[in-house]
Protein backbone atom coordinates (compact mmCIF):
# COMPACT_ATOMS: atom_id res chain seq x y z
CA UNK A 1 0.00 0.00 0.00
CA UNK A 2 1.25 3.05 -1.26
CA UNK A 3 1.84 6.14 1.90
CA UNK A 4 -0.30 8.50 0.44
CA UNK A 5 -3.05 8.12 -2.11
CA UNK A 6 -4.99 9.46 -4.39
CA UNK A 7 -7.71 9.04 -7.32
CA UNK A 8 -5.35 9.72 -10.24
CA UNK A 9 -8.65 11.12 -12.09
CA UNK A 10 -8.73 12.59 -14.32
CA UNK A 11 -11.72 14.77 -13.05
CA UNK A 12 -13.45 16.14 -16.14
CA UNK A 13 -16.00 19.51 -14.89
CA UNK A 14 -17.19 22.55 -16.32
CA UNK A 15 -16.47 25.98 -15.61
CA UNK A 16 -17.99 26.81 -12.53
CA UNK A 17 -18.16 23.84 -11.36
CA UNK A 18 -17.09 22.67 -7.35
CA UNK A 19 -14.71 19.79 -7.24
CA UNK A 20 -13.36 17.91 -4.25
CA UNK A 21 -10.04 15.65 -3.74
CA UNK A 22 -9.26 13.40 -1.24
CA UNK A 23 -5.87 12.11 -0.59
CA UNK A 24 -5.13 9.43 2.46
CA UNK A 25 -2.13 9.00 4.26
CA UNK A 26 -1.52 5.73 6.10
CA UNK A 27 1.45 7.10 8.57
CA UNK A 28 -0.20 8.18 11.62
CA UNK A 29 3.33 9.78 12.10
CA UNK A 30 2.60 12.35 9.56
CA UNK A 31 3.07 15.91 10.85
CA UNK A 32 2.69 18.54 8.36
CA UNK A 33 -0.19 18.52 4.86
CA UNK A 34 0.35 20.62 1.36
CA UNK A 35 -1.41 20.60 -1.52
CA UNK A 36 1.05 21.21 -4.67
CA UNK A 37 -0.30 22.14 -8.49
CA UNK A 38 1.74 20.84 -11.34
CA UNK A 39 1.06 21.74 -14.95
CA UNK A 40 1.84 19.35 -17.95
CA UNK A 41 5.72 19.09 -18.30
CA UNK A 42 6.64 21.63 -15.57
CA UNK A 43 7.27 21.40 -12.29
CA UNK A 44 5.17 21.15 -8.93
CA UNK A 45 4.38 24.64 -7.15
CA UNK A 46 2.70 24.82 -3.34
CA UNK A 47 -0.79 25.66 -3.89
CA UNK A 48 -1.49 25.75 -0.04
CA UNK A 49 -0.64 24.27 3.32
CA UNK A 50 -3.15 22.03 5.11
CA UNK A 51 -3.92 23.26 8.72
CA UNK A 52 -5.35 21.18 11.43
CA UNK A 53 -8.83 23.98 12.15
CA UNK A 54 -8.84 23.57 7.85
CA UNK A 55 -7.79 26.88 5.42
CA UNK A 56 -9.29 28.80 2.64
CA UNK A 57 -7.54 30.48 0.17
CA UNK A 58 -9.77 32.05 -2.31
CA UNK A 59 -12.12 29.59 -3.94
CA UNK A 60 -10.14 26.91 -2.36
CA UNK A 61 -10.40 24.95 0.89
CA UNK A 62 -8.34 22.30 2.53
CA UNK A 63 -9.01 20.14 4.77
CA UNK A 64 -7.51 17.63 7.63
CA UNK A 65 -8.91 15.02 8.91
CA UNK A 66 -6.57 13.17 11.40
CA UNK A 67 -9.17 10.47 12.29
CA UNK A 68 -9.83 8.96 9.73
CA UNK A 69 -6.11 10.32 7.93
CA UNK A 70 -7.10 11.93 4.88
CA UNK A 71 -6.76 15.51 3.63
CA UNK A 72 -9.05 17.35 1.17
CA UNK A 73 -9.00 20.29 -1.29
CA UNK A 74 -12.07 21.99 -2.23
CA UNK A 75 -12.00 24.04 -5.77
CA UNK A 76 -15.02 26.21 -6.20
CA UNK A 77 -16.18 28.25 -8.83
CA UNK A 78 -13.08 26.32 -11.46
CA UNK A 79 -11.58 27.81 -14.00
CA UNK A 80 -10.15 26.89 -17.13
CA UNK A 81 -6.73 27.63 -15.54
CA UNK A 82 -7.12 25.03 -12.92
CA UNK A 83 -6.63 22.32 -15.27
CA UNK A 84 -3.58 20.86 -13.37
CA UNK A 85 -2.69 17.92 -11.61
CA UNK A 86 -3.51 18.15 -8.01
CA UNK A 87 -0.24 16.26 -5.56
CA UNK A 88 -0.84 16.07 -1.88
CA UNK A 89 1.74 15.73 0.43
CA UNK A 90 2.08 13.90 4.28
CA UNK A 91 5.21 14.99 6.04
CA UNK A 92 7.10 12.67 9.09
CA UNK A 93 10.00 14.16 10.78
CA UNK A 94 10.33 12.26 13.78
CA UNK A 95 12.32 9.32 13.28
CA UNK A 96 13.10 8.60 9.66
CA UNK A 97 12.17 11.93 7.45
CA UNK A 98 9.84 11.46 4.82
CA UNK A 99 8.16 14.30 2.38
CA UNK A 100 5.84 12.30 0.67
CA UNK A 101 4.07 12.87 -2.68
CA UNK A 102 1.04 11.40 -3.95
CA UNK A 103 0.72 10.58 -7.51
CA UNK A 104 -1.69 13.20 -8.03
CA UNK A 105 -5.00 14.27 -9.28
CA UNK A 106 -5.83 14.98 -12.60
CA UNK A 107 -8.37 17.94 -12.99
CA UNK A 108 -9.28 18.82 -17.22
CA UNK A 109 -12.00 22.01 -17.10
CA UNK A 110 -14.05 22.04 -19.36
CA UNK A 111 -15.15 25.24 -21.45
CA UNK B 1 15.84 35.93 -7.59
CA UNK B 2 16.22 33.12 -9.74
CA UNK B 3 15.00 30.69 -7.34
CA UNK B 4 15.93 26.83 -8.12
CA UNK B 5 17.56 26.70 -11.22
CA UNK B 6 18.75 23.25 -12.69
CA UNK B 7 21.03 22.34 -15.65
CA UNK B 8 20.98 20.89 -18.00
CA UNK B 9 17.15 20.65 -18.82
CA UNK B 10 17.48 18.10 -21.45
CA UNK B 11 20.06 15.29 -22.06
CA UNK B 12 20.20 12.11 -23.88
CA UNK B 13 22.68 9.78 -22.84
CA UNK B 14 24.51 5.57 -23.71
CA UNK B 15 24.24 2.90 -21.11
CA UNK B 16 27.00 2.98 -19.22
CA UNK B 17 27.78 6.51 -19.74
CA UNK B 18 28.22 9.26 -16.63
CA UNK B 19 26.79 12.76 -16.08
CA UNK B 20 26.00 15.29 -13.28
CA UNK B 21 23.36 17.31 -13.17
CA UNK B 22 23.46 20.82 -11.27
CA UNK B 23 21.11 22.48 -9.01
CA UNK B 24 21.63 25.63 -7.81
CA UNK B 25 19.61 27.77 -5.46
CA UNK B 26 19.79 31.58 -4.53
CA UNK B 27 16.91 31.49 -1.20
CA UNK B 28 19.83 30.29 1.40
CA UNK B 29 17.62 27.49 1.70
CA UNK B 30 19.28 25.09 4.07
CA UNK B 31 17.58 21.90 2.94
CA UNK B 32 18.13 20.84 -0.37
CA UNK B 33 16.46 17.77 -2.50
CA UNK B 34 16.96 15.53 -5.71
CA UNK B 35 13.70 14.04 -6.64
CA UNK B 36 12.90 11.58 -9.80
CA UNK B 37 9.07 11.79 -11.61
CA UNK B 38 8.02 8.59 -13.50
CA UNK B 39 4.56 7.87 -14.79
CA UNK B 40 2.44 6.10 -12.42
CA UNK B 41 5.25 6.53 -9.76
CA UNK B 42 4.87 10.20 -8.58
CA UNK B 43 8.00 12.03 -7.23
CA UNK B 44 10.38 9.87 -5.12
CA UNK B 45 12.92 11.05 -3.39
CA UNK B 46 16.59 10.27 -4.11
CA UNK B 47 18.87 11.94 -1.83
CA UNK B 48 18.33 15.02 0.03
CA UNK B 49 20.78 17.31 2.00
CA UNK B 50 20.07 19.29 5.44
CA UNK B 51 23.32 21.88 4.61
CA UNK B 52 26.80 22.18 3.09
CA UNK B 53 28.63 19.09 3.49
CA UNK B 54 25.87 17.02 4.41
CA UNK B 55 23.73 14.60 2.45
CA UNK B 56 21.60 11.59 3.11
CA UNK B 57 19.85 8.76 1.26
CA UNK B 58 16.09 9.28 0.22
CA UNK B 59 13.94 6.21 -1.07
CA UNK B 60 15.36 5.75 -4.14
CA UNK B 61 19.26 6.04 -3.89
CA UNK B 62 20.59 3.52 -5.54
CA UNK B 63 22.76 4.04 -8.51
CA UNK B 64 23.40 7.77 -7.84
CA UNK B 65 25.42 10.15 -5.65
CA UNK B 66 25.24 13.56 -4.32
CA UNK B 67 27.27 16.19 -3.48
CA UNK B 68 26.72 19.36 -1.47
CA UNK B 69 30.26 21.40 -1.15
CA UNK B 70 28.64 24.53 -1.11
CA UNK B 71 25.45 25.54 0.38
CA UNK B 72 23.63 26.67 -2.98
CA UNK B 73 24.63 23.91 -4.85
CA UNK B 74 23.64 20.39 -5.06
CA UNK B 75 25.10 18.03 -7.68
CA UNK B 76 23.16 14.49 -8.56
CA UNK B 77 25.24 12.33 -9.93
CA UNK B 78 25.35 9.26 -12.46
CA UNK B 79 28.32 7.03 -12.49
CA UNK B 80 27.08 4.36 -15.00
CA UNK B 81 23.51 5.76 -16.42
CA UNK B 82 20.99 2.69 -16.68
CA UNK B 83 17.65 2.70 -18.96
CA UNK B 84 16.09 2.28 -15.74
CA UNK B 85 17.48 5.66 -14.80
CA UNK B 86 15.36 7.30 -17.82
CA UNK B 87 13.10 9.84 -15.81
CA UNK B 88 12.20 13.89 -15.00
CA UNK B 89 14.62 14.86 -12.15
CA UNK B 90 13.81 17.69 -9.95
CA UNK B 91 15.82 19.39 -7.17
CA UNK B 92 13.95 21.17 -4.95
CA UNK B 93 15.10 23.30 -1.64
CA UNK B 94 13.55 24.51 1.74
CA UNK B 95 13.78 26.64 4.71
CA UNK B 96 12.90 23.81 7.18
CA UNK B 97 12.26 19.86 6.32
CA UNK B 98 8.79 20.12 6.98
CA UNK B 99 8.05 23.11 5.19
CA UNK B 100 6.95 24.36 1.42
CA UNK B 101 10.00 23.19 -1.16
CA UNK B 102 10.49 25.05 -4.01
CA UNK B 103 11.38 23.12 -7.30
CA UNK B 104 13.40 23.34 -10.05
CA UNK B 105 12.37 23.41 -13.90
CA UNK B 106 13.50 19.88 -14.16
CA UNK B 107 15.87 17.67 -16.35
CA UNK B 108 14.46 15.47 -18.85
CA UNK B 109 17.04 12.57 -18.92
CA UNK B 110 16.84 9.69 -21.41
CA UNK B 111 19.07 7.08 -21.09
CA UNK B 112 19.62 4.62 -24.13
Amino acid sequence: RKEVEQDPGPFNVPEGATVAFNCTYSNSASQSFFWYRQDCRKEPKLLMSVYSSGNEDGRFTAQLNRASQYISLLIRDSKLSDSATYLCVAVTTSGTYKYIFGTGTRLKVLA
Amino acid sequence: NAGVTQTPKFRVLKTGQSMTLLCAQDMNHEYMYWYRQDPGMGLRLIHYSVGEGTTAKGEVPDGYNVSRLKKQNFLLGLESAAPSQTSVYFCASSYSMADTQYFGPGTRLTVL
